[in-house]
């Protein structure tokens, strides 16, 4: 597609439910990043993908969050048994070769856990 | 360690009025790049520039321009003639070679353009 696509834009969930954000790059596009921002904050980097070499996953902030990138394009993030501390605007952003371009960002998913 | 601070949390101005947004990094590589993105109201990272560290050459595209000093660690952003849609949330943002591929932002600088 033309952009970055991701969805839901938004995602309201009870707690300790499982949720998915789904992410859909630039095609072509072989680097593909999760960040989380929460409200008034600055960008976290939470997992990494680059073509076909195992993710960087350094950023995730506990176990109950995991990411798979399939056939490297689309990519989804799974939160387990989410937390109010979960909440959040979950972007994904794709670039063609790394870190010496800029990155391409989605609109985010808003994900509020009640 | 990678470390981008943006001093500024917000900075209010009159339309018309030149501002500049402070970045200052840290960072242990030889190579790395920098970036500027806007995040309007609409929430959406919008991309502005990229500069690579051996590149310390200043920028101007139309009413924005980048300052980047490595004796300072900085990469300063100025708008020029500020309007009302230059308000939004602007962040640095670092990359570096031994950092694995990890963009580190900033906290980001609220700017409100007042007409």
């Amino acid at each position: 597609g033309a952009g970055v696509s991701q969805s839901p834009s938004n995602k309201v969930t009870e707690k300790g439910k499982d949720v998915e954000l789904r992410c859909d790059p630039i095609s072509g596009h072989t680097a593909l990043y999760w960040y989380r921002q929460s409200l008034g904050q600055g960008l976290e980097f939470l997992i990494y993908f680059q073509g076909n070499s195992a993710p960087d996953k350094s950023g995730l902030p506990s176990d109950r969050f995991s990411a798979e990138r399939t056939g490297g394009s689309v990519s989804t993030l799974t939160i387990q048994r989410t937390q109010q501390e979960d909440s959040a605007v979950y972007l994904c952003a794709s670039s063609p070769y790394g870190t010496d371009y800029g990155y391409t960002f989605g609109s985010g998913t808003r994900l509020t856990v009640v | 360690a990678q470390k981008v601070t943006q001093a500024q949390t917000e900075i209010s101005v009159v339309e018309k009025e030149d501002v500049t947004l402070d970045c200052v990094y840290e960072t242990r590589d030889t190579t790395y790049y920098l970036f500027w993105y806007k995040q309007p109201p609409s929430g959406e990272l919008v991309f502005l520039i990229r500069r690579n560290s051996f590149d310390e050459q200043n920028e101007i595209s139309g009413r924005y321009s980048w300052n980047f000093q490595k004796s300072t660690s900085s990469f300063n952003f100025t708008i020029t003639a500020s309007q009302v849609v230059d308000s939004a949330v602007y962040f640095c943002a670092l990359s570096g070679n031994n950092a694995g591929n990890m963009l580190t932002f900033g906290g980001g600088t609220r700017l409100m353009v007042k007409p």
